[in-house]
């Protein structure tokens, strides 16, 4: 089955830097979803991005979406500490219960 | 407080011992889904529903069966629980063109 993958698989960042996490997709998709998990916890809906959108913006977090290469990238702006988390991208395709996700980016911010 | 709610959060059984875990939703939302999250596979979908009486198979279902009889309610049943179904379980609803919400997770242990 189709799948995201991020990249890169860790990333180790200080307080106040940015941080970019990319997201590559196989097939068509209806749409793109970001997702954070903080250790061993039910995983927080962060922001979703359509199939003909290109660029999407909520708070300090901004998503990109290019469909001909079919891939994303998520830009956390000024981290902070607690942004540390897994940060996992997941494609929607058909229904709206359809939703795949990838093996996730853990993000560490330290002070 | 807008939620997805499992029980229970921490189970141990044995091999062969039918289990329920239990899934509600307070929002209203047509689509639930099962997911099972391991280390290094990221989260793959068991079953999924799109109203109730609807359900689907996922990306990984045997072993496991789901029932949708009320909206809100979304179980997850294993006839007979074999160690490689220790994971940690979520469910989670969407209204259609939404992001999904989580449960906090169930993290199962089949001894």
């Amino acid at each position: 089955s189709q799948q995201g993958e991020e990249d890169p698989q860790a990333l180790s960042i200080q307080e106040g830097e940015n941080a970019t996490m990319n997201c590559s997709y196989k097939t068509s998709i209806n749409n793109l979803q970001w997702y954070r998990q903080n250790s061993g916890r039910g995983l927080v809906h962060l922001i979703l991005i359509r199939s003909n959108e290109r660029e999407k913006h909520s708070g300090r977090l901004r998503v990109t979406l290019d469909t001909s290469k079919k891939s994303s990238s998520l830009l956390i702006t000024a981290s902070r500490a607690a942004d540390t988390a897994s940060y996992f991208c997941a494609t929607g395709t058909g229904t709206a219960s359809k939703l795949t996700f990838g093996t996730g980016t853990r993000l560490q911010v330290t002070l | 407080e807008a939620q997805v709610t499992q029980n229970p959060r921490y189970l141990i059984t044995v091999t062969g011992k039918k289990l329920t875990v239990t899934c509600s939703q307070n929002m209203n939302h047509e689509y639930m889904s099962w997911y099972r999250q391991d280390p290094g596979l990221g989260l793959r979908q068991i079953y999924y529903s799109m109203n109730v009486e609807v359900t689907d198979k996922g990306d990984v279902p045997e072993g496991y069966k789901v029932s949708r009889k009320e909206k809100r309610n979304f179980p997850l049943i294993l006839e007979s629980p074999s160690p490689n179904q220790t994971s940690l379980y979520f469910c989670a609803s969407t209204a259609r063109g939404y992001g999904y919400t989580f449960g906090s997770g169930t993290r199962l242990t089949v001894v």
